[in-house]
């Protein structure tokens, strides 16, 4: 199985502030890759697709990049609603797998 | 809209079997793949299988052989089954879909918190 390592594992941020967190993939995963966010006591909800494709009704603010094994979620001038947990999925080769998440707070 | 809605009991034994429903509406289960991942209390996620809109089904390896997953298309309902639970399968169940083509999980149920005591 492919093993994602995502980076950090928490984050303390300030409001307004831009936030870079992280995955590698164990191999090549060519863009096969999804970011989800997941608040407290809710389900994950997508946010990127193939790397850096933004779901519908997702803000801008919200960018994803990367290739080969290294893939980054930016989240650009942190707003109050963007606390939450941040997970990375890989989906080029079965089984997927996800990344451990990223808790981000606010400062 | 699309909606995936889980059920299932809150509390199993240890050695016990869990039966889990998800009803899904707004999409056909014929033409959308839905799977079961969980996620134990304050940790990460975990896929554990599919069923994919032509019935066939696929498992995540380390568990196979306690799971099985099927379905209704009538009632647009997807069942999980999964025997000899222990305490380290308590956690938070979801199912999700993957619309036909893509591979990604869009749309995902509210989730059941499932918790294995005595």
């Amino acid at each position: 199985d492919i093993q994602m390592t995502q980076s950090p594992a928490s984050l303390s941020a300030s409001l307004g502030e831009t936030v870079t967190i992280e995955c590698r993939a164990s191999e090549d995963i060519y863009n096969g890759l999804a970011w989800y966010q997941q608040k407290p006591g809710k389900s994950p909800q997508l946010l990127i697709y193939n790397a850096n494709s933004l779901h519908t009704g997702v803000p801008s603010r919200f960018s994803g990049s990367g290739s080969g094994t290294q893939y980054s979620l930016k989240i650009n001038s942190l707003q109050s609603e963007d606390v939450a947990s941040y997970f990375c999925q890989q989906y080029y080769d079965y089984p997927d797998t996800f990344g451990a998440g990223t808790k981000l707070e606010l400062k | 809209q699309v909606q995936l809605k889980e059920s299932g009991p809150g509390l199993v034994q240890p050695s016990q079997t869990l039966s889990l429903t998800c009803t899904v509406s707004g999409l056909s289960l014929t033409s959308n793949s839905v799977s079961w991942i969980r996620q134990p209390p304050g940790k990460g996620l975990e896929w554990m299988g599919v069923i994919w809109s032509n019935g066939g089904t696929d498992y995540n390896s380390a568990i196979k052989s306690r799971l099985s997953i099927s379905r209704d298309t009538s009632k647009s309902q997807v069942f999980l089954k999964m025997n000899s639970l222990q305490t380290e399968d308590t956690a938070m169940y979801f199912c999700a879909r993957k619309s036909y083509g893509t591979y990604y999980f869009d749309y995902w149920g509210q989730g059941v918190m499932v918790t294995v005591s005595s």
